[in-house]
């Protein structure tokens, strides 16, 4: 089974920009593993913040974008706010599995 | 309003069986495939399982092929995971979601918790 992996921990200044990445045990993750992107916050359950690699939902605050970067998938939050403390998650499609990142735990400081 | 209601969830011995209900509500459940995630305690997020919005696709990880089964009842819109031969590392929150294969997953529940433990 592949392995998916992700920075377990970032800290990102408020008004700040970071990039989350996702790679891929197998090569380089392309629009074909159909990245997601997800967040979660202590006691809570996930919440789907991109789908496809960078497609959004009405509920994904728009300082959120994901994009394909060199040969891994990426989560952008532009405008970091404190409200975005929290872990994320990526996950991958492979034929008929799907395997989750580690997950990174972004500090707003 | 699009709902996903997960229950079934208790203490379990190792070598025993359960089984998870979700229950859906505010969409055409028989049009979505659903999916089922689970996390171990401080532990991150593991794909369980998969199944088509007719139910005749399944998909399963290594970890819990042969042991879980997902199925799902169009009439009642419910999905369930059937765990047989329960491990110690089966302990976890499990969580329903709308989505899966060609869907995107997009709507979670609550999540329902399985303990395993003599």
């Amino acid at each position: 089974q592949a392995a998916v992996t992700q920075e377990p921990s970032l800290t990102v200044s408020p008004g700040g920009t970071v990039t989350l990445t996702c790679g891929s045990s197998t090569g380089a993750v392309t629009s074909g593993h159909y990245p997601f992107w997800f967040q979660q916050k202590p006691g809570q359950a996930p919440r789907t913040l991109i789908y496809d690699t960078s497609n959004k939902y009405f509920w994904t605050p728009a300082r959120f974008s994901g994009s394909l970067l060199g040969g891994k998938a990426a989560l952008t939050l532009s405008g970091a706010q404190p409200e975005d403390e929290a872990e994320y998650y990526c996950l991958l499609s492979y034929n008929v599995a799907r395997v989750f990142g580690g997950g990174t735990k972004l500090t707003v400081l | 309003e699009v709902q996903l209601v997960e229950s079934g969830g208790g203490l379990i011995q190792p070598g025993g069986s359960l089984r998870l209900s979700c229950a859906a509500s505010g969409f055409t459940f028989s049009s979505f495939p659903m999916t089922w995630v689970r996390q171990a305690p401080g532990k991150g997020l593991e794909w369980v399982s998969d199944i088509s919005g007719s139910g005749g696709n399944t998909y399963y990880p290594d970890s819990v092929k042969g042991r879980f089964t997902i199925s799902r009842d169009n009439s009642k819109d419910t999905v369930f995971l059937q765990m047989n031969i329960l491990r110690a590392e089966d302990t976890a929150v499990y969580y329903c979601a709308r989505g899966g294969f060609g869907v995107p997953t997009d709507y979670w529940g609550q999540g329902t918790l399985v303990t395993v433990s003599s």
